[in-house]
């Protein structure tokens, strides 16, 4: 069965810091990936998704992610992080187009500092 | 651009009741999702449906009933509260059959039970 591992709970980096945040998933085949973020009190909105093609994705407000099949990974990245980047990172699979259901990650709490 | 309503914002329950969250989409979106959110365990599926009046298990849907009698409403169904409980349940809904598509998400219907 498709799984999503987010191994890290808690992250806190420093602004201007750069940042990367880890995804792991278990799947078959190759998959559909998305990172999607949840600011305080906001609903989750979607950061970036990757369709099989090329491997690094760019997402909104400088994020951009790396899909890796040999590693089963697709983690997300930052060059230099803003205070509002302050939330939690949910990273998720589906198994492709037309196959309803979207599995998510334990999710990452992204602190920082100033 | 369009919006996910969800009612009641916060839920008190007792143990053994049955609570009704409801969730309203004007995005026209044939797919809509509920998934529960509980503090260290991400987002899991509770339902799912592809169109009006269908209905699709997700991993966690023991001790939940939904309803789509409408292709803008979703409803789920909380068949007997058990005590102690607290999560974050959010309603979501996509284009097409789902997979491959963004869902857009609302902000959530925060259940406790007394």
């Amino acid at each position: 069965a498709q799984s999503v591992t987010q191994p890290d709970a808690r992250v806190t980096v420093s602004e201007g810091a750069s940042l990367q945040l880890r995804c792991k998933y278990s799947y078959f085949g190759t998959p559909y990936l998305f990172w999607y973020v949840q600011y305080p009190r906001q609903g989750l909105q979607l950061l970036l998704k990757y369709y099989p093609g090329d491997p690094v994705v760019q997402g909104v407000n400088g994020f951009e992610a790396e899909f890796s099949k040999s590693n089963s990974s697709f983690h997300l990245r930052k060059a230099s992080v803003h205070w509002s980047d302050w939330a939690v990172y949910f990273c998720a699979v589906s198994m492709g187009h037309n196959q309803g259901k979207l599995i998510f990650g334990q999710g990452t709490k992204l602190s920082i500092k100033p | 651009g369009g919006i996910i309503t969800q009612t009641p914002k916060f839920l008190i329950g007792q143990e053994g009741q049955k609570l009704t969250l409801k969730c309203q989409q004007n995005f026209n979106h044939d797919t809509m999702y509920w998934y529960r959110q509980d503090s260290g365990k991400g987002l899991r599926l509770i339902y799912y449906s592809i169109t009006e009046n269908d209905l699709q298990k997700g991993d966690l849907s023991e001790g939940y009933d939904a309803s789509r009698e409408k292709k803008s409403s979703f409803s789920l169904t909380v068949t007997s509260a058990q005590k102690n409980e607290m999560a974050v349940f959010l309603c979501a809904s996509s284009i097409g059959s789902g997979g491959s598509e963004r869902l857009f998400f609302g902000h959530g219907t925060k259940l406790s039970v007394l």
